[in-house]
């Protein structure tokens, strides 16, 4: 069974400031995707970013980036020049991409990491 | 907004009691996914359905069931509720049958209270 885990609960950091929220999975697949998702206090959660296990590229949208490691089974999230608005609470997620059980539909959280950005 | 629409945004029920919360998925999206959310077990995955049927079981309670109906909307029913079944109840729905490729869209979530 894959596993996902994200071993830092909060997470602070300056306006303008850079920061890096980390998680790491356990698979035994080879193809698969990556998220990392928001919940602000809003509650509903946004897709941030998607990673597909394949590419060696590591994806990027605006000032959001990650640093996917497949041999360590890790998958970072940057945020760069932080706003107010980024604080939530950030999930990283494993979905497999092998249909063989039908359980491609399944995202497999992290705990979460509640990121502070501090004015 | 996700074009999800789940409803109540909140509930508030007593123990044995049973609820229904009902999740309209984004137009043109044929899944449907349940997902709980409490302190304790994180964001879990119960159900999905596609297209009008059951497509994949994740860790749902013999006392929860779901179903979909023909205009695709759907439904999660909690009974005997327990007070451990407090959590936050998130649907989201996805255009295919769930390949890992296609964006899951959550809706807002239902806050189920029990006391």
């Amino acid at each position: 069974a894959q596993t996902v885990t994200q071993s830092q609960p909060e997470m602070s950091v300056q306006e303008a400031e850079t920061v890096t929220l980390s998680c790491t999975y356990d698979t035994s697949e080879s193809d698969y995707y990556l998220f990392w998702y928001k919940q602000p206090p809003s509650r509903q959660m946004i897709l941030v970013i998607r990673q597909e296990a394949y590419k060696q590229q590591n994806a990027t949208e605006n000032r959001f980036s990650v640093n996917f490691q497949k041999a360590a089974k890790s998958f970072s999230l940057k945020i760069s020049d932080s706003q107010l608005g980024d604080a939530a609470m950030y999930f990283c997620a494993y979905r497999s991409l092998n249909d063989y059980s039908g359980n491609t539909g399944k995202l497999i959280f992290g705990q979460g990491t509640t990121l502070q950005v501090k004015p | 907004d996700s074009g999800v629409t789940q409803t109540p945004k909140h509930l508030i029920t007593a123990t044995g009691q049973r609820v229904t919360l009902r999740c309209s998925p984004r137009s043109g999206d044929l899944s449907v996914y349940w997902y709980q959310q409490s302190l304790d077990q994180g964001l879990q995955f119960l159900i999905q359905y596609y297209n009008g049927e059951e497509r994949a079981k994740g860790n749902i309670l013999e006392r929860f069931s779901a179903q979909q109906f023909p205009d695709l909307h759907s439904e999660l029913n909690l009974s005997s509720l327990e007070l451990g079944d407090s959590a936050l109840y998130f649907c989201a729905s996805s255009v295919g049958s769930g390949r890992a490729w296609e964006p899951l869209h959550f809706g807002n979530g239902t806050r189920l209270t029990v006391t």
